[in-house]
């Protein structure tokens, strides 16, 4: 597996309090992605980055926002947790944005 | 935006047999097709990938086709074997983003 940690790895949380998921990476790729995993819908992507300091949204963006102050770390915070947002969260890293797309280990997250 | 489509979303077949799972997309600017294998509790992992300037990839028992002008590429994973059993995605590059079809759930019975 790439040199890719999620922390933490299952979190329980209550509605309305902020969430922060970590993405490390030690690979030096260029671009991070944050998903969110739910069944009957695959892997959707709600942020991604293509440099530290450049983010973009992904097509489920809504609730949620990130950041990436530097090379190895992307973060995505839920700034007040709902409990749509419950779900496995999975971050990647790849080279360039039209490479392999390697998964991290994933983040259980149950908002109750 | 780029809208991939995969099909069926469960997949049955006996051991030794083989199986096929189709995916559509819809952006013709998209290049790149990967495909995923995802066990229970486990990371999505990259089993084979293929591009645009490619019809058709082989891997030792995986290969993947790709139509462009139909637009729609495909997974055979021949001579099933138990450990094949899992999660299978396939997905679209398009705009520096991979989008991801809803995924098959593939088993195969001894």
């Amino acid at each position: 597996d790439a040199g890719i940690t999620q922390s933490p790895r299952h979190k329980v949380t209550e509605t309305g309090t902020p969430v922060t998921l970590r993405c490390h990476q030690t690979e030096n790729h260029r671009y991070m992605y944050w998903y969110r995993q739910d069944p009957g819908h695959g892997l959707r992507l709600i942020h991604y980055s293509y440099g530290v300091k450049d983010t973009d949204k992904g097509e489920v963006s809504d609730g949620y926002s990130v950041s990436r102050s530097k090379t190895e770390d992307f973060l995505l915070t839920l700034e007040s947790a709902t409990s749509s947002q419950t779900s496995v969260y999975f971050c990647a890293i790849s080279e360039s944005g039209m490479q392999t797309q390697y998964f991290g280990p994933g983040t259980r997250l149950l908002v109750l | 935006g780029e809208n991939v489509e995969q099909h069926p979303s469960t997949l049955s077949v006996q051991e030794g047999d083989s199986a096929v799972i189709k995916c559509t997309y819809s952006d013709s600017a998209s290049n790149y097709f990967p495909w995923y294998k995802q066990e229970l509790g486990k990371r999505p992992q990259l089993i084979i990938d293929i591009r645009s300037n490619v019809g058709e990839k082989k891997d030792q028992r995986i290969a993947v086709t790709l139509n462009k002008t139909a637009k729609h590429f495909s997974l055979h994973i021949t001579e099933t074997q138990p450990e094949d059993s899992a999660v299978y995605f396939c997905a679209a590059s398009s705009d520096q983003k991979l989008v991801f079809g809803q995924g098959t759930r593939l088993t195969i019975n001894p």
